[in-house]
């Protein structure tokens, strides 16, 4: 069936390092594909998406670009802040509709 | 400032007994899904529906576990009874009539079983 793989966490950085979170995928036909964040204690939340093959999804300096040649969803951001500590979840949506998350990554960023 | 909103946000309880978590979806979303989240296993989906009919609920242990919707502006899971395993943060969230993938979050009940 459908589904999402990460790479493991947690990812621990220092302030203003370079942040790649590997993302790829299975799936039939062509999904859009999503990045949630989850911060400390709270809900899921949008972080950005994209929905056709080489689209580029941005939001809060971080980016994440749809390779359907290689079936990933890398994300990235070019310098991290404290206040990025979170869990990061890729996600796929399939063709019933169901929005599928991978496991999550922890990334935690030191001062 | 329109948001999914989960009762009760903890629960604690002893094996054996009942458990009903409830989610108020975003005025307007017609879909409403079940997540539960534990460290182990991640994030699974549990079940889901549309226009209040259930679409999927196969992540969903049938013996003990039932969700339902019974007007539009609730959804409920309920346990019955309840084990020491389903210890877990229940997360209930929705989203609008055509699926773009973004899902509007609860806070999550965090649930104890003893």
């Amino acid at each position: 069936g459908d589904s999402v793989t990460q790479m493991e966490g947690p990812v621990t950085l220092s302030e203003e390092a370079f942040l790649t979170i590997n993302c790829t995928y299975t799936a039939t036909g062509y999904p859009s594909l999503f990045w949630y964040v989850q911060y400390p204690g709270e809900g899921l939340q949008l972080l950005l998406k994209a929905t056709k093959a080489d689209d580029k999804g941005s939001n809060k300096g971080f980016e994440a670009t749809y390779r359907k040649e290689t079936t990933s969803f890398h994300l990235e951001k070019g310098s991290v802040q404290v206040s990025d500590s979170a869990v990061y979840f890729c996600a796929l949506i399939t063709g019933f509709q169901k929005l599928v998350f991978g496991t999550g990554t922890r990334l935690l960023v030191s001062p | 400032d329109a948001r999914v909103t989960q009762t009760p946000r903890h629960k604690v309880t002893e094996m054996g007994q009942e458990v009903t978590m409830r989610c108020q979806p975003i005025l307007g979303h017609n879909t409403v899904f079940w997540y539960r989240q534990t460290m182990m296993q991640g994030l699974e989906l549990l079940a889901y529906f549309r226009n209040r009919a259930p679409l999927d609920d196969s992540g969903m242990p049938k013996d003990r576990f039932s969700a339902e919707m019974p007007d539009a502006t609730l959804a409920t899971l309920k346990i019955q009874p309840s084990e020491p395993r389903d210890s877990a943060v229940y997360f209930c969230a929705s989203g609008g009539d055509v699926i773009t993938g973004e899902l509007f979050f609860g806070e999550g009940s965090r649930l104890t079983v003893l």
